[in-house]
């Protein structure tokens, strides 16, 4: 049964480097046929994808982020990780990471998400 | 970006009712739109995906269709534990968007 659970620190001051961890348990990282994903939920607004990356480092970020978001995935620990550099306020929200298969569009397995706020 | 735009934002049923929630998006996404189901402190859960599909283990009183920019999901016999918010999200182009969800609560 694959589990996702994201972990990092809940507040994260303005100008500063939002860094997340996602956690796979219950199966394996490096399977070819699946993209690993963050996704974000900020107050009031609706889930905004980030971006996803693929066992071997390839990465697919959304181009309004793009600038300031960098993906990395350990295989050998069965991580994914997640930094959005220079954060401001607009970044305060819930954060998930996901599994979407190779060759669809849709998420199929989230972890619970974790809140980020930004403030001094 | 594809803009996804759900209605109602809430709804209240009764246990027993038919309820069905709308997703209407900017321009044509063919079939790729996803249903997914959340409640309070957890993640999304996949409901039903290209359009009509359901996920393995959701009951099948949850059903989906559409095409083109107007889609709907429909829970034919509203259970108590249906009580979550219901979001959409198409599929057809990065970057995967969604509507703004639509709060389902029951009476």
């Amino acid at each position: 049964h694959l589990q996702l659970q994201e972990s990092g620190p809940g507040l994260v001051k303005p100008s500063e480097t939002l860094s997340l961890t996602c956690t796979v348990s219950g199966g394996s990282i490096s399977r070819s046929d699946y993209h690993w994903d963050w996704i974000r939920q900020s107050p009031g607004k609706p889930l905004e994808w980030i971006g996803d990356i693929y066992y071997n480092g390839d990465t697919y970020y959304s181009q309004s982020l793009k600038s300031r978001v960098t993906m990395s995935i350990d295989t050998s620990k069965g991580q994914f990780s997640l930094n959005v550099r220079s954060v401001t306020a607009a970044d305060t929200a819930v954060y998930y990471c996901a599994r979407h298969p190779r060759a669809e569009n849709w998420f199929d397995t989230w972890g619970p998400g974790t809140p980020v706020t930004v403030s001094s | 970006d594809i803009q996804m735009t759900q209605s109602p934002s809430s709804l209240s049923a009764s246990v027993g009712d038919r309820v069905t929630i709308t997703c209407r998006a900017s321009q044509s996404i063919s079939s790729s739109l996803n249903w997914y189901q959340q409640k309070p402190g957890k993640g999304p859960k996949l409901l039903i995906y290209d359009t009509s599909n359901l996920e393995s283990e959701v009951p099948s009183r949850f059903s989906g269709s559409g095409s083109g920019t107007d889609f709907s999901l429909t829970i034919s016999s509203l259970q108590r534990e249906d009580s979550a918010t219901y979001h959409c999200q198409q599929g057809y182009r990065t970057p995967f968007t969604f509507g703004q969800g639509t709060t389902l609560e029951i009476k």
